[in-house]
């Protein structure tokens, strides 16, 4: 298995431009969660999902940010417009709810640049 | 509210020096803390969980209620524990994770 599959690796975009991440969990995984990470107010928790219905998006810091599973094997989070301090790493993990307590496995981000 | 404070964001020592990496939380019910690790070049990952008990690659960490901590140790560090680590925590029985904001371990020859 590959793991938690995330593309872009890296993104670099203007201000202004919608951004597009993606995030395919492992196979058989029934939760979703999708975090930003940056150097000021480290790892943060924006949205996460089970079996494919948001349950929490109190992290989602504006309504410029979205995100979707429309099935249990994709998930997508956007962002527009964008703007520089969104600049950071995003990270997608999922976990198998049921299974090992706290254990959540992460895909290797996709680092978001906007100038 | 839940919030892990992990204080130091730079840690350095030499090999074969204990190492200790604080982290301290707020919660009011019982929760349940880990540890997770990023190594360069690798995914975060979970290190241990307090609910294990258990010593991994030589680290532990003991829960303290009354001081609200959840400190990792090991007796002697080698170099290839060099990374980013992160303190976390759940409520009892929750899913969401709130983490720390990290801590860079260097370890030096």
């Amino acid at each position: 298995d590959a793991g938690v599959i995330q593309s872009p690796r890296h993104e670099v975009t203007e201000m202004g431009q919608e951004v597009t991440l993606r995030c395919k969990p492992i196979s058989g995984h029934n939760s979703l969660f999708w975090y930003r990470q940056t150097m000021m107010r480290g790892l943060e928790l924006l949205i996460y999902f089970n079996n494919n219905v948001p349950i929490d998006d109190s992290g989602m810091p504006e309504d410029r940010f979205s995100a979707k599973m429309p099935n249990a094997s994709f998930s997508t989070l956007k962002i527009q417009p964008s703007e520089p301090r969104d600049s950071a790493v995003y990270f997608c993990a999922s976990s198998l709810r049921g299974g090992g307590v706290g254990e959540q496995f992460f895909g290797p981000g996709t680092r978001l640049t906007v100038l | 509210a839940q919030r892990v404070t992990q204080p130091e964001k730079l840690l350095s020592v030499f090999k074969g020096a204990p190492v200790e990496l604080k982290c301290n939380y707020s919660y009011s019910g019982s929760p349940e803390l880990f540890w997770y690790v990023q190594y360069s070049r690798q995914r975060l990952q979970l290190l241990l969980r307090h609910i294990s008990r258990e010593s991994i690659k030589g680290f532990t960490a003991d829960l303290n209620k009354g001081e609200t901590s959840f400190h990792l140790k090991k007796p002697f560090a080698q170099e290839e524990d060099s990374a980013m680590y992160y303190c976390a925590l759940s409520g009892q029985g929750a899913q969401k994770l709130v983490f720390g904001q990290g801590t860079r371990l260097t370890i030096n020859p």
